[in-house]
């Protein structure tokens, strides 16, 4: 078992570009979120899915959008990368709420210059 | 504004010396859990505790959720350098999780 994999492990964008940060996982867990770590922020919710073809907004959503089309898998998309988008991405899941918690992936650093 | 405040923020100790985290809030939490992180990598869960009230023990630390489950902390008996990292406390809302900033620990040998 993998577990949770992010692809890439580091990315610079220029502002402007677009990218899709890369989720995968193979616990068979319903529920996804992606969430991004600033210094002195904690962990802020972009976006987060409770099951195939099911998404919502966090409290960070604008510039980023989601899909879940599989169980496994949960891209998120810059459509326009800008500066504030720097940080460290991390996706995370969960087999269900008030059970044994998140699995993260090892995080995606992204520089937006 | 952080839904949920940790304090400390920084600690700084020798080895052996006990301690305590906060995580506080105003707001109701169907549950809450701790992570701890290290440079690098991604948080991994320490526990989730469920019931207002509750107390669960790992090894050297202890967890304690508030009775009006708004409220948590972590305590660590007789810390070692090996405990040294960020540890964050997250709330659950109806499926969203919030994050403290989180308290980075160093313990000195």
């Amino acid at each position: 078992n993998a577990g949770v994999t992010q692809t890439p492990k580091f990315q610079v964008l220029k502002t402007g570009q677009s990218m899709t940060l890369q989720c995968a996982q193979d616990m068979n867990h319903e529920y996804m979120s992606w969430y991004r770590q600033d210094p002195g922020m904690g962990l802020r919710l972009i976006h987060y899915s409770v099951g195939a073809g099911i998404t919502d907004q966090g409290e960070v959503p604008n510039g980023y959008n989601v899909s879940r089309s599989t169980t496994e898998d949960f891209p998120l998309r810059l459509l326009s990368a800008a500066p504030s988008q720097t940080s460290v991405y991390f996706c995370a899941t969960l087999l269900e709420p008030n059970s044994d918690g998140y699995t993260f992936g090892s995080g995606t650093r992204l520089t937006v210059v | 504004t952080q839904l949920l405040e940790q304090s400390p923020q920084f600690l700084s100790i020798q080895e052996g010396e006990n301690l305590t985290v906060y995580c506080n809030s105003s707001s109701v939490f169907s549950s809450l859990q701790w992570y701890r992180q290290e440079p690098g990598e991604g948080p991994v869960l320490l526990v989730t505790v469920v019931t207002g009230g509750e107390v669960k023990k790992l090894k050297r630390l202890t967890f304690q959720f508030g009775d009006a489950r708004k409220d948590s902390s972590l305590h660590i008996t007789a810390a070692q350098p090996g405990d040294t990292g960020l540890y964050l406390c997250a709330g659950d809302r109806l499926y969203k999780f919030y994050f403290g900033s989180g308290t980075k620990l160093n313990v000195k040998p």
